[in-house]
């Protein structure tokens, strides 16, 4: 069955940095895109960034464009969220997502499956 | 970016009767390419990531119950539960993943009345 695990989360000060992973298991992992999303505490759910499944096309949220990164590695079937300047804004659970649909174009679609989340708290 | 507006924001029916959710894009999300509308709903219960309910605006994920029903096309769209049961309680999403950044829905709030 199809797993995602996060991990990597925790409390950083304003403009630090923390690196989150998502360890994928169930699927064939170089054959899928993969989102992250992030829900503020008690609000709704925001869309941040999108590698394809070769790592090749990356898309982001003008809200972490130049300060967030995506990477994959297929070797270890894991997918990165490297986040730097972090500001309160960022205080957020983090959920990777499995792209629910393979197409080589490398378009984002829907989310087929979630991981647990890993929650980044932003503060002094 | 695309806006996606969820109404209402909340609602309480019934067990066993109908709830109803509309959602509403700023922009067309049908593809005239293959005629396709790039709109999912999830359904996210407390403390639990989201859960894939329909895509392509009216399949239906595997597993999902058939009370689960999507409709609509272009701007607007329908999520129906046909038949209200206590373990829907929960928020409801809806997305789209024509453009780039995909959006949310603000979610609507479903509750027992």
């Amino acid at each position: 069955q199809v797993q995602l695990v996060e991990s990597g989360g925790g409390v950083v000060q304003p403009g630090g940095s923390l690196r989150l992973s998502c360890a994928a298991s169930g699927f064939t992992f170089s054959s899928y895109g993969m989102h992250w999303v992030r829900q503020a505490p008690g609000k709704g759910l925001e869309w941040v960034t999108f590698i394809r499944y070769d790592g090749a096309i990356q898309f982001y949220a003008d809200s972490v464009k130049g300060r967030f990164t995506i990477s994959r590695d297929s070797s270890r079937n894991t997918v990165y969220l490297q986040m730097n300047s972090l500001r309160a804004e960022d205080t957020a659970m983090y959920y990777c997502a499995k792209v629910g649909y393979h197409d080589p174009s490398g378009h984002p679609y829907y989310s087929d499956y979630w991981g647990q989340g890993t929650l980044v708290t932003v503060s002094s | 970016d695309i806006v996606m507006t969820q109404s209402p924001d909340s609602l309480a029916v019934s067990l066993g009767e109908r709830a109803t959710i509309n959602c509403k894009s700023s922009q067309s999300v049908l593809y005239s390419s293959n005629n396709k509308n790039y709109l999912a709903w999830y359904q996210q219960k407390p403390g639990q990531p989201p859960k894939l309910l329909i895509y392509w605006a009216s399949t239906r994920e595997s597993g999902v119950p058939d009370r689960f029903s999507g409709s609509g096309s272009g701007t607007d769209f329908t999520l129906t539960i046909s038949s209200l049961q206590a373990e829907d309680v929960a928020v409801y999403y809806c997305q789209q993943y024509l453009f780039i950044p995909l959006t949310f829905g603000g979610g609507t709030k479903v509750d027992i009345k």
